[in-house]
Protein backbone atom coordinates (compact mmCIF):
# COMPACT_ATOMS: atom_id res chain seq x y z
CA UNK A 1 0.00 0.00 0.00
CA UNK A 2 0.93 3.84 -0.56
CA UNK A 3 2.84 5.10 2.64
CA UNK A 4 4.67 8.37 3.35
CA UNK A 5 8.62 8.43 4.06
CA UNK A 6 9.44 9.21 7.68
CA UNK A 7 12.66 9.79 9.15
CA UNK A 8 14.64 9.19 11.95
CA UNK A 9 12.80 5.56 11.89
CA UNK A 10 13.97 5.50 15.20
CA UNK A 11 15.36 7.56 17.81
CA UNK A 12 17.05 7.52 21.51
CA UNK A 13 17.55 11.36 23.01
CA UNK A 14 17.94 12.20 26.48
CA UNK A 15 15.72 14.19 28.76
CA UNK A 16 15.15 17.75 28.15
CA UNK A 17 16.57 17.55 24.72
CA UNK A 18 14.31 18.86 21.73
CA UNK A 19 13.57 16.22 18.57
CA UNK A 20 13.18 16.78 14.95
CA UNK A 21 11.42 14.74 12.49
CA UNK A 22 10.14 14.74 9.11
CA UNK A 23 7.67 13.02 6.28
CA UNK A 24 8.09 13.21 2.76
CA UNK A 25 5.98 12.34 -0.11
CA UNK A 26 6.03 12.28 -3.70
CA UNK A 27 2.53 13.14 -3.97
CA UNK A 28 1.25 16.94 -2.57
CA UNK A 29 -1.48 16.73 -0.09
CA UNK A 30 -3.99 19.01 0.92
CA UNK A 31 -4.14 18.75 4.83
CA UNK A 32 -1.13 16.83 7.41
CA UNK A 33 -2.05 15.42 10.52
CA UNK A 34 0.37 14.11 13.32
CA UNK A 35 -0.14 11.47 15.69
CA UNK A 36 0.75 9.40 18.44
CA UNK A 37 0.63 5.96 19.31
CA UNK A 38 1.47 4.68 22.58
CA UNK A 39 1.73 0.77 23.17
CA UNK A 40 -1.65 -0.77 22.97
CA UNK A 41 -3.42 2.02 22.01
CA UNK A 42 -4.68 4.13 18.91
CA UNK A 43 -3.10 6.36 17.29
CA UNK A 44 -4.15 9.91 19.05
CA UNK A 45 -3.90 13.37 16.86
CA UNK A 46 -1.42 15.74 17.95
CA UNK A 47 -1.63 18.36 15.43
CA UNK A 48 -3.66 19.10 12.07
CA UNK A 49 -2.21 21.45 9.35
CA UNK A 50 -4.13 22.33 6.44
CA UNK A 51 -2.32 25.62 4.76
CA UNK A 52 0.98 25.37 2.97
CA UNK A 53 3.42 27.08 5.10
CA UNK A 54 1.47 26.69 8.18
CA UNK A 55 3.31 26.30 11.95
CA UNK A 56 0.92 25.00 14.30
CA UNK A 57 1.98 24.50 18.34
CA UNK A 58 0.59 22.12 20.80
CA UNK A 59 2.61 22.50 23.70
CA UNK A 60 5.53 21.44 23.15
CA UNK A 61 5.35 20.16 19.78
CA UNK A 62 5.21 22.66 16.85
CA UNK A 63 4.64 21.12 13.20
CA UNK A 64 4.63 22.51 9.77
CA UNK A 65 3.20 21.93 6.84
CA UNK A 66 5.86 22.47 3.97
CA UNK A 67 5.94 24.94 1.48
CA UNK A 68 5.82 22.43 -1.44
CA UNK A 69 2.86 20.62 0.33
CA UNK A 70 5.02 17.35 -0.38
CA UNK A 71 6.39 17.10 3.32
CA UNK A 72 5.56 17.89 6.74
CA UNK A 73 7.70 18.88 10.08
CA UNK A 74 7.26 18.03 13.53
CA UNK A 75 9.46 19.24 16.92
CA UNK A 76 9.68 18.64 20.45
CA UNK A 77 11.16 20.85 22.74
CA UNK A 78 12.58 19.70 26.15
CA UNK A 79 11.74 16.08 25.77
CA UNK A 80 10.20 13.73 28.52
CA UNK A 81 9.57 10.58 29.63
CA UNK A 82 5.85 10.21 28.91
CA UNK A 83 6.80 11.38 24.68
CA UNK A 84 7.66 7.87 24.46
CA UNK A 85 5.93 6.24 21.62
CA UNK A 86 5.14 6.25 18.28
CA UNK A 87 4.94 9.39 15.93
CA UNK A 88 3.19 9.01 12.62
CA UNK A 89 2.42 11.31 10.05
CA UNK A 90 -0.81 11.35 7.80
CA UNK A 91 -1.69 13.29 4.38
CA UNK A 92 -4.69 13.18 2.63
CA UNK A 93 -6.13 15.04 -0.42
CA UNK A 94 -4.29 16.90 -3.46
CA UNK A 95 -2.18 14.68 -5.91
CA UNK A 96 -2.87 11.25 -3.93
CA UNK A 97 -5.70 11.25 -5.56
CA UNK A 98 -7.80 9.77 -2.99
CA UNK A 99 -9.52 11.22 0.32
CA UNK A 100 -8.32 8.46 2.62
CA UNK A 101 -4.83 9.55 4.69
CA UNK A 102 -2.49 7.98 4.19
CA UNK A 103 0.16 7.33 7.19
CA UNK A 104 3.70 7.34 7.12
CA UNK A 105 5.70 4.10 8.40
CA UNK A 106 6.16 6.10 12.13
CA UNK A 107 9.37 7.63 13.89
CA UNK A 108 9.73 5.38 17.37
CA UNK A 109 10.96 7.98 20.07
CA UNK A 110 12.81 6.56 22.88
CA UNK A 111 13.62 9.23 25.57
CA UNK A 112 16.63 8.57 28.00
CA UNK A 113 16.06 9.71 31.68
CA UNK B 1 -18.18 12.27 25.58
CA UNK B 2 -16.98 8.35 24.69
CA UNK B 3 -14.17 8.03 22.43
CA UNK B 4 -14.36 5.41 19.47
CA UNK B 5 -14.87 1.88 21.23
CA UNK B 6 -14.01 -1.32 19.72
CA UNK B 7 -15.03 -4.44 20.53
CA UNK B 8 -12.95 -7.26 21.04
CA UNK B 9 -10.01 -5.87 22.52
CA UNK B 10 -8.48 -8.88 21.70
CA UNK B 11 -8.92 -12.50 20.17
CA UNK B 12 -7.28 -15.24 19.00
CA UNK B 13 -8.67 -17.14 15.71
CA UNK B 14 -7.66 -20.51 14.21
CA UNK B 15 -6.85 -20.59 10.35
CA UNK B 16 -9.51 -20.60 8.36
CA UNK B 17 -12.39 -18.82 10.52
CA UNK B 18 -13.75 -16.13 10.24
CA UNK B 19 -14.30 -13.18 12.60
CA UNK B 20 -16.32 -10.21 13.18
CA UNK B 21 -14.56 -6.93 14.49
CA UNK B 22 -16.67 -3.98 15.90
CA UNK B 23 -16.59 -0.57 16.05
CA UNK B 24 -18.89 2.12 17.52
CA UNK B 25 -17.90 5.37 16.52
CA UNK B 26 -18.24 9.36 18.74
CA UNK B 27 -21.58 10.60 19.26
CA UNK B 28 -22.23 12.19 16.16
CA UNK B 29 -19.78 11.45 13.74
CA UNK B 30 -21.03 9.65 10.37
CA UNK B 31 -17.55 8.72 8.75
CA UNK B 32 -15.80 4.99 9.89
CA UNK B 33 -12.51 4.10 8.18
CA UNK B 34 -10.69 0.71 9.08
CA UNK B 35 -6.76 0.16 9.37
CA UNK B 36 -4.73 -2.87 9.50
CA UNK B 37 -1.62 -2.12 11.60
CA UNK B 38 1.33 -4.54 11.72
CA UNK B 39 4.86 -4.05 12.03
CA UNK B 40 6.10 -4.92 8.77
CA UNK B 41 3.59 -2.92 6.30
CA UNK B 42 2.36 -0.03 9.20
CA UNK B 43 -1.15 1.31 9.01
CA UNK B 44 -2.80 0.25 5.94
CA UNK B 45 -6.39 1.38 4.51
CA UNK B 46 -8.89 -1.06 4.28
CA UNK B 47 -12.59 0.86 3.96
CA UNK B 48 -14.23 4.05 4.65
CA UNK B 49 -17.83 4.37 5.50
CA UNK B 50 -20.28 7.07 5.49
CA UNK B 51 -23.90 6.89 5.76
CA UNK B 52 -24.18 3.32 5.13
CA UNK B 53 -21.87 3.40 2.22
CA UNK B 54 -18.57 2.40 1.57
CA UNK B 55 -16.68 5.53 0.15
CA UNK B 56 -12.80 4.52 -0.07
CA UNK B 57 -11.24 0.62 -0.36
CA UNK B 58 -7.89 0.33 -0.03
CA UNK B 59 -6.18 -2.78 -1.35
CA UNK B 60 -7.13 -5.66 0.16
CA UNK B 61 -8.29 -9.23 -0.46
CA UNK B 62 -12.35 -9.85 -0.64
CA UNK B 63 -12.18 -11.94 2.75
CA UNK B 64 -12.04 -8.40 4.20
CA UNK B 65 -15.47 -6.76 4.34
CA UNK B 66 -17.31 -4.27 6.18
CA UNK B 67 -20.59 -2.65 6.81
CA UNK B 68 -22.28 0.34 8.66
CA UNK B 69 -25.78 0.22 10.47
CA UNK B 70 -27.96 3.56 10.34
CA UNK B 71 -26.46 4.40 13.93
CA UNK B 72 -23.15 4.79 12.28
CA UNK B 73 -21.58 1.62 14.03
CA UNK B 74 -19.86 -0.29 12.06
CA UNK B 75 -18.38 -3.94 11.55
CA UNK B 76 -15.70 -5.27 9.76
CA UNK B 77 -15.50 -8.92 8.82
CA UNK B 78 -12.50 -11.18 7.69
CA UNK B 79 -13.49 -14.36 6.06
CA UNK B 80 -11.01 -17.80 5.86
CA UNK B 81 -8.55 -16.00 8.34
CA UNK B 82 -4.84 -16.35 7.30
CA UNK B 83 -1.82 -16.29 9.47
CA UNK B 84 -0.69 -13.17 8.13
CA UNK B 85 -3.68 -11.54 9.39
CA UNK B 86 -2.87 -11.31 12.91
CA UNK B 87 -2.37 -7.64 13.32
CA UNK B 88 -4.09 -4.43 15.38
CA UNK B 89 -7.22 -3.47 13.45
CA UNK B 90 -7.62 0.24 14.29
CA UNK B 91 -11.30 1.53 13.75
CA UNK B 92 -11.02 5.94 13.48
CA UNK B 93 -14.63 7.97 13.29
CA UNK B 94 -14.72 11.49 12.26
CA UNK B 95 -17.47 13.77 11.50
CA UNK B 96 -17.82 13.22 7.76
CA UNK B 97 -16.52 11.64 5.03
CA UNK B 98 -12.81 12.85 4.11
CA UNK B 99 -11.61 13.87 7.07
CA UNK B 100 -10.90 16.56 9.15
CA UNK B 101 -8.62 14.63 11.61
CA UNK B 102 -9.38 11.04 12.34
CA UNK B 103 -10.17 9.76 16.38
CA UNK B 104 -9.01 5.89 16.29
CA UNK B 105 -9.96 3.60 18.57
CA UNK B 106 -7.91 1.57 20.76
CA UNK B 107 -7.98 -1.21 17.83
CA UNK B 108 -8.71 -5.45 18.31
CA UNK B 109 -5.41 -7.16 18.55
CA UNK B 110 -6.28 -10.38 16.18
CA UNK B 111 -3.80 -13.35 16.43
CA UNK B 112 -4.44 -16.13 14.45
CA UNK B 113 -2.87 -19.79 14.96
Amino acid sequence: GQQLNQSPQSMFIQEGEDVSMNCTSSSIFNTWLWYKQEPGEGPVLLIALYKAGELTSNGRLTAQFGITRKDSFLNISASIPSDVGIYFCAGQGGTSGTYKYIFGTGTRLKVLA
Amino acid sequence: KAGVTQTPRYLIKTRGQQVTLSCSPISGHRSVSWYQQTPGQGLQFLFEYFSETQRNKGNFPGRFSGRQFSNSRSEMNVSTLELGDSALYLCASSLDFGGYGYTFGSGTRLTVV
